[in-house]
């Protein structure tokens, strides 16, 4: 079965915090995406990466930055947390059109 | 006004009753999926469609690229199928990275 698995579920920073998230998929895909999930706005696009070392911004990056060293890891970075990334963050992968989405993770930031 | 629009915003429905969602888009797509969201925030891609129709079991999707509308069916509705669905649009230059988003059809389905 294909997989897309999202390191953490649930997470609770502080202010100012680096946070890690992290996105494994098993499928070989090229193409790997991190959302943010808002009520009522959807959702948004952060970063999607098309290769290994390669990024391009997505709708909302400021504040984020991401880093894809091998294949199958994508990973989200918040450099310094504010409460305004308190959101469901979804990481996605797909190939030939196919979507395939991890689990979410819920951050909330203090 | 958003790109891609989605009606109605929620839904409910009796056991058993056929279900419609609506999905219209004001931009140029090559393809178009519908996604379901359980509660807990998993989303499920059920369709990619570019023309035509596509069914899986209950689960029909049609397209008519010309008309700029989509829709996803449900027949025998069920409980389980409460969740949130979600359209999305893959704008022309066919990279996922341009993928637009509805705001999602909350659907409750009661027994």
């Amino acid at each position: 079965d294909v997989k897309v698995t999202q390191s953490s579920r649930y997470l609770v920073k502080r202010t100012g915090e680096k946070v890690f998230l992290e996105c494994v998929q098993d499928m070989d895909h090229e193409n790997m995406f991190w959302y943010r999930q808002d009520p009522g706005l959807g959702l948004r696009l952060i970063y999607f990466s098309y290769d290994v070392k390669m990024k391009e911004k997505g709708d909302i990056p400021e504040g984020y930055s991401v880093s894809r060293e091998k294949k199958e890891r994508f990973s989200l970075i918040l450099e310094s947390a504010s409460t305004n990334q308190t959101s469901m963050y979804l990481c996605a992968s797909s190939l030939s059109g196919e979507l395939f989405f991890g689990e979410g993770s819920r951050l909330t930031v203090l | 006004k958003n790109e891609v629009e989605q009606s109605p915003q929620n839904l409910t429905a009796q056991e058993g009753e056929f279900i419609t969602i609506n999905c219209s888009y004001s931009v140029g797509i090559s393809a178009l999926h519908w996604l379901q969201q359980h509660p807990g925030g998993g989303i499920v891609s059920l369709f990619m469609l570019s023309s035509g129709k596509k069914k899986h079991g209950r689960l029909i999707a049609t397209i008519n690229i010309q008309e700029k509308h989509s829709s996803l069916h449900i027949t025998a509705s069920h409980p389980r199928d409460s969740a949130v669905y979600i359209c999305a649009g893959v704008n022309y230059g066919g990279s996922q990275g341009n993928l637009i988003f509805g705001k999602g059809t909350k659907l409750s389905v009661k027994p």
